[in-house]
Parts: C-alpha cells; sequence; structure tokens
C-alpha cells in the first residue's frame, strides 16, 4: 500500500527566506507526483506535475524535483512571501487514476 | 473554461438525513474524481468515473454512500442516514486522460459537510 509523508508538518519562516518541503513515498512505482496548495476551508490549487520519467518542473519561484529510486520529491520556494502562506500537499499516481496524499505542511511566512 | 464547480458549498444537516452533492468537471475533461477530506489530513479517495463508468470504489464508501454520472458530465454523491463521523470537506476533481493514464487533476472548492 503506497504512503506518503510529508516533513515537517509545520514550518514558520520570515520572509525572504528561500525554503524547502520535503514528501516521501513509500512504493517507487509511481505514474506522477502533484504538488498542490490548500488555503483555510478551501479547495486545493494545483502547483506543479510531475511525470515519471521527469526529474524536475519549475513554475515562477517554485521548483519541484522527483528521485523515484529513493522515493522522495522536494518543493523548493524561493523568496518566500506572506502570500505564500498556505499548507502544501503532495501527492502520487500509484496507478494511474487516484491521487494518494501526504498530511501536508502547513506554512506561515512571517512579514 | 470555468474550472470545476461543486454545489453546495456547506451544508449542515442533522443525523439520519440523507444529503446530496454536485459536482461539474472541466468541460471536456472525461475522468471525475471524489475524496473526502477531514480537519488536519490530506484527502483520501473515495470513487472515480471514467466518463459514465464508475471505475473504483474505496473502501471507505461505506453502502451508505452512492455516487453517480449519469452521463458523463456532471457527478452526484448522496450520503444516507449521515452519520457524525460523515463531518469533513468532499472535493471533486476532474482530469483529461485518453489513455488512461491519470494527468493533471483539478480540484474543485469542495462542499463543507456537518453533522450534528
Amino acid at each position: 500500500k503506497q504512503e506518503v509523508t510529508q516533513i515537517p508538518a509545520a514550518l514558520s519562516v520570515p520572509e525572504g527566506e528561500n525554503l524547502v518541503l520535503n514528501c516521501s513515498f513509500t512504493d517507487s512505482a509511481i505514474y506522477n507526483l502533484q504538488w498542490f496548495r490548500q488555503d483555510p476551508g478551501k479547495g486545493l490549487t494545483s502547483l506543479l506535475l510531475i511525470q515519471s520519467s521527469q526529474r524536475e518542473q519549475t513554475s515562477g519561484r517554485l521548483n519541484a524535483s522527483l528521485d523515484k529510486s529513493s522515493g522522495r520529491s522536494t518543493l523548493y520556494i524561493a523568496a518566500s512571501q506572506p502570500g505564500d502562506s498556505a499548507t502544501y500537499l503532495c501527492a502520487v499516481t500509484p496507478g494511474a487514476q487516484k491521487l494518494v496524499f501526504g498530511q501536508g505542511t502547513r506554512l506561515t511566512i512571517n512579514p | 473554461d470555468t474550472g470545476v464547480s461543486q454545489d453546495p458549498r456547506h451544508k449542515i444537516t442533522k443525523r439520519g438525513q440523507n444529503v446530496t452533492f454536485r459536482c461539474d468537471p472541466i468541460s471536456e475533461h472525461n475522468r471525475l474524481y471524489w475524496y473526502r477530506q477531514t480537519l488536519g489530513q490530506g484527502p483520501e479517495f473515495l470513487t472515480y468515473f471514467q466518463n459514465e463508468a464508475q471505475l473504483e470504489k474505496s473502501r471507505l464508501l461505506s453502502d451508505r454512500f452512492s455516487a453517480e454520472r449519469p452521463k458523463g458530465s456532471f457527478s452526484t454523491l448522496e450520503i444516507q442516514r449521515t452519520e457524525q463521523g460523515d463531518s469533513a470537506m468532499y472535493l471533486c476533481a476532474s482530469s483529461f486522460s485518453p489513455s488512461g493514464v491519470s494527468y493533471e487533476q483539478y480540484f474543485g472548492p469542495g462542499t463543507r459537510l456537518t453533522v450534528t
């Protein structure tokens, strides 16, 4: 059974810092990995999708990497801003259909 | 492209009542997914459709839950005889998956259910 773990559960940093969020998964046989952002009480916003054949994806200040062999992904956020405060969720697609999510990292950027 | 929409956004009901939620996916997306999220947890998969066919159901989907996608467009999720443990955010997502492989899933705003 695929399990996804995100560390840390919560992170608080001052504005302007670069930061890394971690995601690990137990079964390397995945089709893709997706990073989401969730604001309190809201739905999920897709940030980046990395297909299994890819090593990384970039969008603006965000960069996500994937190492299938070690079962790890990282989300790098450059020059953090207070508007980046949210919960970040990592999810993998083990069987080309459903997503299996981690519990998320609650990020707070302090002005 | 107006995104995935869900209705209602909030629902408060008494234990034992039936509730129904609706999801309208992005128009050209052939796959539709339902997930449930409780406070402080990541979403958990409930079921998914490819066009009008329901292809997988999680064991989380007890007999009190039923989902339909009658014409391969919108979907409904019904919970019968609600229990307090059903209180959660119910999320709908859709994707365009032409060859059976799952591509990027896009989520709606969710329906927050509170059972009193």
